[in-house]
């Protein structure tokens, strides 16, 4: 079945810690997003990536890294320097950059205490 | 700075009561809409997208409409398993590929 897969659905980290959040497609898609959602708000988007080898700044990037060395995976790095990493991470996929609809992943829980 | 506003923020309906959600937004030249479902701590699906106003699209019990200020979810006769919070979204001709996301309906059906 194709699809996005995120890893792990629920992590924990004490405060201080840089922690990585997996997204992985085998959709073929060439556009890739991150988002945040935190409780009763909408989607922000934190960054994204229209082809392989090159990302840009979403609305909140800051605290935030990515990588985009393969085509199906869209790693997030959560830095220290996110000064309120706790929420719900979503991973999104489009066929291509402008004017699709974006497929998303089942999204991982990070809670940083 | 394009916006999106969804109301209400909740919904309780009983089941067969049907109703409507709204999704009012501000963009500089819209290129889509689009309607999504989000089950609790799950990611959003995908259901509808709306590209020009005057424009509906139908799935089961879910209508949405658009018009050039806003746009309707109308839920006909909803069943229990159609709660949930749905979530409207806009992509703007100025913003790439970049979409702003209202704040969401959650739907609670009553059996």
């Amino acid at each position: 079945d194709g699809g996005i897969t995120q890893s792990p659905k629920y992590l924990f980290r004490k405060e201080g810690q840089n922690v990585t959040l997996s997204c992985e497609q085998n959709l073929n898609h060439d556009a890739m997003y991150w988002y945040r959602q935190d409780p009763g708000q909408g989607l922000r988007l934190i960054y994204y990536s229209q082809i392989v080898n090159d990302f840009q700044k979403g609305d909140i990037a800051e605290g935030y890294s990515v990588s985009r060395e393969k085509k199906e995976s869209f790693p997030l790095t959560v830095t220290s320097a996110q000064k309120n990493p706790t929420a719900f991470y979503l991973c999104a996929s489009s066929i291509a950059p402008f004017f699709y609809q974006q497929y998303f992943g089942p999204g991982t829980r990070l809670t940083v205490t | 700075e394009d916006q999106v506003t969804q109301s209400p923020e909740a919904l309780r309906l009983q089941e067969g009561e049907s109703s409507s959600l709204n999704c009012s937004y501000t963009v500089s030249g819209l290129r889509g809409l689009f309607w999504y479902r989000q089950d609790p701590g799950k990611g959003p699906e995908f259901l509808f997208t709306l590209y020009s106003a005057g424009e509906e699209k139908e799935k089961e019990r879910l209508k949405a409409t658009l018009t050039k200020k806003e746009s309707f979810l109308h839920i006909t006769a909803p069943k229990p398993e159609d709660s949930a919070t749905y979530l409207c979204a806009v992509q703007a001709r100025n913003a790439g590929n970049m979409l702003t996301f209202g704040g969401g309906t959650r739907l609670m059906v009553k059996p």
